[in-house]
């Protein structure tokens, strides 16, 4: 596609819940980040792939958030048994290549625990 | 301790006037500093990227400038217009860990008629 895609784009999920969140990125693009944005913070790096690869997994949060890309394209981020204070928006962005510095955000899903 | 700060947090202008926003930084060693627009409710976008040979870059009517020495930027926005109105969010990035940047929480402008 054109950008990166993200669905879906609002969830509200019981406490408890287990959820699961979908990237689509551009296509071709190697690199892909997931990240989880409070209400009123900037993002927050949570992990990182290079094609089927988890390169980087240090932000994620607990145990409970697991995140995967076994086909090199699309990724899907899995909370478990979801918080109240896993309600943020989490946001999916792409890069070409490392020397091209453009990064493309998806429009984020945004995820209310209750 | 979150190494890039911005200030200030939030700011209100009247359509037509400009601004600039501030960020600082203590990511190192440096690679690159970028500036990204978010509407509310939609994902970032990229306003700016500048390396650290690069002290100015414009686009548009916003303009970014880094002094790599002092690690402060600024985004300055001419002639203010209503969609302007965002969250104008720093980001840094090392040279050692491309992969995970530094983002800042972000300066919230909101341009009044």
């Amino acid at each position: 596609g054109a950008g990166v895609s993200q669905s879906p784009r609002y969830k509200v999920a019981k406490r408890g819940q287990d959820v699961a969140l979908r990237c689509d990125p551009i296509s071709g693009h190697v690199s892909l980040f997931w990240y989880q944005q409070a209400l009123g913070q900037g993002p927050e790096f949570l992990t990182y792939f290079q094609n089927e690869a988890q390169l980087d997994k240090s932000g994620l949060p607990s145990d409970r958030f697991f995140a995967e890309r076994p086909e090199g394209s699309v990724s899907t981020l899995k909370i478990q048994r979801t918080q109240q204070e896993d309600s943020a928006v989490y946001l999916c962005a792409s890069f070409g290549t490392v020397n091209t510095g453009e990064l493309f955000f998806g429009e984020g899903s945004r995820l209310t625990v209750l | 301790k979150n190494q890039v700060e911005q200030s200030p947090q939030s700011l209100i202008i009247l359509e037509g006037k400009n601004c600039t926003l501030q960020c600082n930084y203590t990511v190192s060693p440096f690679s690159n500093l970028r500036w990204y627009k978010q509407d509310t409710g939609r994902g970032p976008v990229s306003l700016t990227i500048m390396t650290f040979s690069e002290n100015t870059k414009s686009n548009g009517r916003y303009t970014a400038t880094l002094d790599a020495d002092t690690k402060q930027s600024s985004l300055h926005i001419t002639a203010s217009q209503l969609s302007d109105s965002a969250s104008y969010i720093c980001v840094v990035s090392a040279t050692d860990s491309w992969g995970k940047l530094q983002f800042g929480a972000g300066t919230q402008v909101v341009v009044t008629p």
